[in-house]
């Protein structure tokens, strides 16, 4: 049973520019969150999607947007980039919506912002 | 404001011995506490979770000890090896996962 796969695994961006990151959960598995990784504020959840609607979402800028594909693939956006938005980005997908029984990750894409 | 506090934030063990990593939460609607095991390049990957009716969980090596008066639960790593090494989160459950900052945890050869 493959995993979550994230793509790509290692991007490099300029301050300003944007980014989609995507993300295709473990078959069957419905629901799909984003997690902004860094050394200094750990895991923070950015937002889920299940069946196509956006159903939860962290306290960050409108500059991140995501959206989930009828597949349940989901990509993130993240717009006029800022040195700061370097970070892992984590994808975990899980069967039902709300994460009643933890989630799966992927290895994450490790956006470096210039 | 720190939902879920962690400490400490690394451990250095001896092959054999004990890891102790502490966590505290104040939202009693927490509903579900897993412990989540992260190596460099990985995502984090799910080692074992209980939920609040269970004062304890083991599987193998790994023991989750909860206490819901006073709000804590702590995972106990026995018999630690070199291959344990690795961040460790805690985290909690309100519709959403919410993570602790996690320990980096280091167990001597």
């Amino acid at each position: 049973k493959a995993g979550v796969t994230q793509t790509p695994r290692y991007l490099i961006k300029t301050r300003g520019q944007q980014v989609t990151l995507s993300c295709s959960p473990i078959s069957g598995h419905r629901s799909v969150s984003w997690y902004q990784q860094t050394p200094g504020q750990g895991l923070q959840f950015l937002f889920e999607y299940f069946s196509e609607t956006q159903r939860n979402k962290g306290n960050f800028p409108g500059r991140f947007s995501g959206r989930q594909f009828s597949n349940s693939r989901s990509e993130m956006n993240v717009s006029t980039l800022e040195l700061g938005d370097s970070a892992l980005y984590l994808c975990a997908s899980s069967l039902a919506a709300g994460a009643n029984y933890g989630y799966t990750f992927g290895s994450g894409t490790r956006l470096t912002v210039v | 404001q720190q939902q879920v506090k962690q400490s400490p934030q690394s451990l250095i063990v001896q092959k054999g011995g004990i890891s102790i990593i502490n966590c505290a939460y104040e939202n009693t609607a927490f509903d579900y506490f897993p412990w989540y095991q992260q190596f460099p390049g990985k995502g984090p990957a799910l080692l074992i979770a209980i939920r609040p009716d269970v004062s304890e969980k083991k599987e193998g090596r790994f023991t989750i000890s909860f206490n819901k008066s006073a709000k804590q639960f702590s995972l106990h790593i026995m018999d630690s090896q070199p291959g344990d090494s690795a961040t460790y989160f805690c985290a909690a459950r309100d519709d959403k996962i919410i993570f602790g900052k996690g320990t980096r945890l280091h167990i001597l050869p």
